[in-house]
């Protein structure tokens, strides 16, 4: 079956900008989950949905919000781009959404911020 | 913060060799499990270990926990080359929907 898809792999935005990433779970998943991942913090989580409804969030100012529609496929938007907001963002897929399984992770967005 | 650390950061070791990692947390857990990441890709989910298990298999994976002293090993025996990658431990602070992760050990099998 497919796997996590993330879109678009690669972005180059300018400071000040806005974006939307988006993430397609595997067939069936209800919950997605999104990270950030930089050199100096590492992974840290940013907040995870499930069927539509944010259940928990991370330490991330309100830039950071993010939306999962009726078919399970997730986005989340970063406003007001600052230059430490470049990092690889990942989404992790699963059944229930609960961490007493694995999680499916995509291949990540690489956001740079210029 | 709540995050796990790895050790060592980085390993190097040369093909057929065994390469052992750990991890330590902070808080107690439901389950801890490891990821790999190859350089800039995303995560691939390696292993389970539940807070009541000791230790666990998976071919050539071996990982063990201890509550006692919050702390996790991950065993790879016979190394290859196709192993180099990072290596994350996750853990879930009682949530039970959010993991915090390590920072990671950086391993690199030589041919």
């Amino acid at each position: 079956k497919a796997g996590v898809t993330q879109t678009p792999r690669y972005l180059i935005k300018t400071r000040g900008q806005q974006v939307t990433l988006s993430c397609s779970p595997i067939s069936g998943h209800r919950s997605v989950s999104w990270y950030q991942q930089t050199p100096g913090q590492g992974l840290q989580f940013l907040f995870e949905y499930f069927s539509e409804t944010q259940r928990n969030k991370g330490n991330f100012p309100g830039r950071f919000s993010g939306r999962q529609f009726s078919n399970s496929r997730s986005e989340m938007n970063v406003s007001t781009l600052e230059l430490g907001d470049s990092a690889l963002y990942l989404c992790a897929s699963s059944l229930q959404g609960y961490t007493n399984y694995g999680y499916t992770f995509g291949s990540g967005t690489r956001l740079t911020v210029v | 913060s709540q995050q796990g650390e790895e050790d060592p950061q980085a390993l190097s070791i040369q093909e057929g060799e065994n390469a052992t990692m750990n991890c330590s947390y902070k808080t107690s857990i439901n389950n801890l499990q490891w990821y790999r990441q190859n350089s800039g890709r995303g995560l691939v989910h390696l292993i389970l270990i539940r807070s009541n298990e000791r230790e666990k298999h998976s071919g050539r994976l071996r990982v063990t926990l201890d509550t006692s002293k919050k702390s996790s090993s991950l065993l790879i025996t016979a190394s290859r080359a196709a192993d180099t990658a990072s290596y994350f431990c996750a853990t879930d602070p009682n949530t039970g929907n959010q993991f915090y992760f390590g920072t990671g050990t950086s391993l690199t099998v030589i041919p």
